[in-house]
C-alpha cells in the first residue's frame, strides 16, 4: 500500500529564510509525486509535481522539489521564504494511470515570522 | 474562470440526518474525485468518476455514503443518518482525461459539523 510522511507538523522560519519541508513515501512502483499548498478557506492549489526526468523540479511561487529515489524522499525547498507562504504544505503520491488516486501526507503548517 | 465549485460550503446538521453535497467541475474535466480531510489530516480519497460512471470507491465509503454523477457534469455525496465522525470537510477535485500526468484541481471544499 502506498504511504506518505511528512514528519514535521509544524515548523516556523523567518521572512527571508530558506524552507526545507520532508516528504517520505512509501510506494511499490515508480511514483508520481506532487506537493499542494493550501491556505485558510481555500482549496488546494498544486505547487509542482514529479512523474519522470530531472529529478529537481520547479514549480510555482519559487518552490523546487528533488526527488531521490534511494532515499523515497520528495522534499520541497525555498530559498528564500515571504510571509504569504504561510499556509499547509501536502506531499502527494499516487500512481501514473488513468485513476491517479493520490495519497497525501498528513500535511506541514508553516508560520513565517516577521 | 469558473473553477472547481462546491455547495454548500459549510453545513451544520444534527446526528441521525441526511446531507448532501454538490460539486460542478470545470466543464471540460471528465474525471471527477471526491475526498475526505479531518482536522489536521491530510485528504483521504473516497470515490472517482469518469464521465458518469463511478469507477473506484475507498472502504472509507460506508453504506450510509453514495455519490452520483448522472450526467457526466456535476457530482453529488449523500451521507445518511450522519454521525460524529462525519464531521470533516468534504473536497472535489476534476480534471481531464487527456493524460495520465493532468493536474488535478480541487475545489475549496463543504464543512460538514454534525453535533
Amino acid at each position: 500500500a502506498q504511504s506518505v510522511t511528512q514528519p514535521d507538523i509544524h515548523i516556523t522560519v523567518s521572512e527571508g529564510a530558506s524552507l526545507e519541508l520532508r516528504c517520505n513515501y512509501s510506494y511499490g512502483a515508480t511514483p508520481y509525486l506532487f506537493w499542494y499548498v493550501q491556505s485558510p478557506g481555500q482549496g488546494l492549489q498544486l505547487l509542482l509535481k514529479y512523474f519522470s526526468g530531472d529529478t529537481l523540479v520547479q514549480g510555482i511561487k519559487g518552490f523546487e522539489a528533488e526527488f531521490k529515489r534511494s532515499q523515497s524522499s520528495f522534499n520541497l525547498r525555498k530559498p528564500s521564504v515571504h510571509w504569504s507562504d504561510a499556509a499547509e504544505y501536502f506531499c502527494a503520491v499516487g500512481p501514473l494511470n488513468a485513476g491517479n488516486m493520490l495519497t497525501f501526507g498528513g500535511g506541514t503548517r508553516l508560520m513565517v515570522k516577521p | 474562470d469558473t473553477g472547481v465549485s462546491q455547495d454548500p460550503r459549510h453545513k451544520i446538521t444534527k446526528r441521525g440526518q441526511n446531507v448532501t453535497f454538490r460539486c460542478d467541475p470545470i466543464s471540460e474535466h471528465n474525471r471527477l474525485y471526491w475526498y475526505r480531510q479531518t482536522l489536521g489530516q491530510g485528504p483521504e480519497f473516497l470515490t472517482y468518476f469518469q464521465n458518469e460512471a463511478q469507477l473506484e470507491k475507498s472502504r472509507l465509503l460506508s453504506d450510509r455514503f453514495s455519490a452520483e454523477r448522472p450526467k457526466g457534469s456535476f457530482s453529488t455525496l449523500e451521507i445518511q443518518r450522519t454521525e460524529q465522525g462525519d464531521s470533516a470537510m468534504y473536497l472535489c477535485a476534476s480534471r481531464t482525461g487527456d493524460s495520465n500526468t493532468g493536474e488535478l484541481f480541487f475545489g475549496e471544499g463543504s464543512r460538514l459539523t454534525v453535533l
